[in-house]
């Protein structure tokens, strides 16, 4: 069964520090996604990736970044976490070619104490 | 620009009653559209989608959609709702290639009464 694999379920960091969430796709996809979700405000998108060492802004980029070192790993940073970036957040996964939608990985929930 | 409109927040069915979730969509080409499932806590599971043909496509766990090009919808159904089916709903459109991005809309929590 393909899948995509978020590598916490659950997360607690403190105010200002660094923050990795780490999502690995096994079905060779081109593109990868990072999304939040909170409440009454459905799915945002923070950064995607068509390839390799790209990376393109989504909707709501501030306070993130990205990286995409090999094809399967997308990983998103938190560079100073901040108690308004509690959430949780989403990776997906997807085919350039052909659009059959995206596969989601089962969520980080990060709560910035 | 392109947009999903899903009108309901919540909504509460009886368990055995049908169901039925709306979803409009903007989209300047041909669209293709998904419904996808998350149950608290989960990723999302993508449902069904529609890339052309039929109009009425089938999914997993029962679930049905209706694609109506003159209405702009794209709506869910069920004719028999579990306690189980409780969970949030979205609803997806986007192009023919992974370009083009899909846009979400806001979801409908669907709650099942006894």
């Amino acid at each position: 069964d393909v899948k995509v694999t978020q590598s916490s379920r659950y997360l607690v960091k403190r105010t200002g520090e660094k923050v990795f969430l780490e999502c690995v796709q096994d079905m060779d996809h081109e593109n990868m996604f990072w999304y939040r979700q909170d409440p009454g405000l459905g799915l945002r998108l923070i950064y995607f990736s068509y390839d390799v060492k790209m990376k393109e802004k989504g909707d709501i980029p501030e306070g993130y970044s990205v990286s995409r070192e090999k094809k399967e790993r997308f990983s998103l940073i938190l560079e100073s976490a901040s108690t308004n970036q509690t959430s949780m957040y989403l990776c997906a996964s997807s085919w350039t070619e052909q659009n059959y939608g995206y596969t989601f990985g089962s969520g980080t929930r990060l709560t910035v104490v | 620009a392109q947009s999903v409109t899903q009108p309901d927040i919540h909504i509460t069915v009886s368990e055995g009653a049908s169901l039925e979730l709306r979803c409009n969509y903007s989209y300047g080409a041909t669209p293709y559209l998904f419904w996808y499932v998350q149950s608290p806590g989960q990723g999302l599971q993508l449902l069904l989608k529609y890339f052309s043909g039929d109009t009425l496509v089938q999914g997993i766990k029962g679930f049905e959609a209706e694609f109506k090009r003159s209405q702009s919808s794209f709506n869910l159904r069920k004719p028999s709702v579990h306690w189980s089916d409780a969970a949030e709903y979205f609803c997806a459109v986007g192009g023919a290639t992974g370009f083009q991005k899909l846009v979400f809309g806001t979801g409908t929590r669907l709650l099942v009464s006894p």
